[in-house]
């Protein structure tokens, strides 16, 4: 499987951007690029996923390095509740497998 | 539409009892998968299936059986419980490339 390498942590303050990279140098043409989150005692949170493009949802927006060996997570505004485990993950096209690396551990201070 | 259960939330057994996880979902996704996530650390693949009828092993698959008889359960098993399987125990299901929906987890403790 492709692997990620993530930050361990980060910190940002309240109602300022937030940018979490991602490398997957490895990442084979058809592996998409996920994201999730997990706040403190819950089941992981979908945040948003690509394949070359960049992407914007309700959440965040997900920006895709042009040969696809890096990505960034975008929060456009940081809230408290935005503290939490941020995953990247490459999903299979062929399979259901997702296999989760360990994160960045974002923390907002008020 | 209650989008992915699990059953039960919290369990404690005793060593070398088996018992189910259920995992239910109603969204018609094709692929489930099973997760365990220990203590301060990120979440492992035990087994996945990519329909009915079809499963397979992930990261770390000893201990645990899996079977997909419909679309919409999933179940894992444990066959002789043992310490080193306390965890959270996650479910999850996907349709196609899209995002993977996640249950609230089974907390898992084995004595």
């Amino acid at each position: 499987d492709a692997k990620t390498t993530q930050p361990n942590s980060m910190e940002s303050n309240e109602e300022e951007p937030v940018h979490l990279p991602c490398n997957h140098s490895t990442i084979s043409g058809t592996d998409y690029i996920h994201w999730y989150r997990q706040l403190p005692s819950q089941g992981p949170e979908y945040v948003i996923h690509g394949l070359t493009s960049n992407v914007n949802n309700r959440m965040a927006s997900l920006a895709i390095a042009e040969d696809r060996k890096s990505s960034t997570l975008i929060l456009h505004r940081a809230t408290l509740r935005d503290a939490a485990v941020y995953y990247c993950i490459l999903g299979e096209t062929s399979g259901s497998r997702l296999t989760f690396g360990e994160g960045t551990q974002l923390t907002v201070n008020p | 539409n209650a989008g992915v259960t699990q059953t039960p939330k919290f369990q404690v057994l005793k060593t070398g009892q088996s018992m189910t996880l259920q995992c239910a979902q109603d969204m018609n996704h094709e692929y489930m998968s099973w997760y365990r996530q220990d203590p301060g650390m990120g979440l492992r693949l035990i087994h996945y299936s990519v329909g009915a009828g079809i499963t397979d092993q992930g990261e770390v698959p000893n201990g645990y059986n899996v079977s997909r008889s419909t679309t919409e359960d999933f179940p894992l098993r444990l066959l002789s419980a043992a310490p080193s399987q306390t965890s959270v125990y996650f479910c999850a299901s996907r349709r196609g490339t899209g995002g993977a929906f996640f249950g609230q987890g089974t907390r898992l403790t084995v004595v």
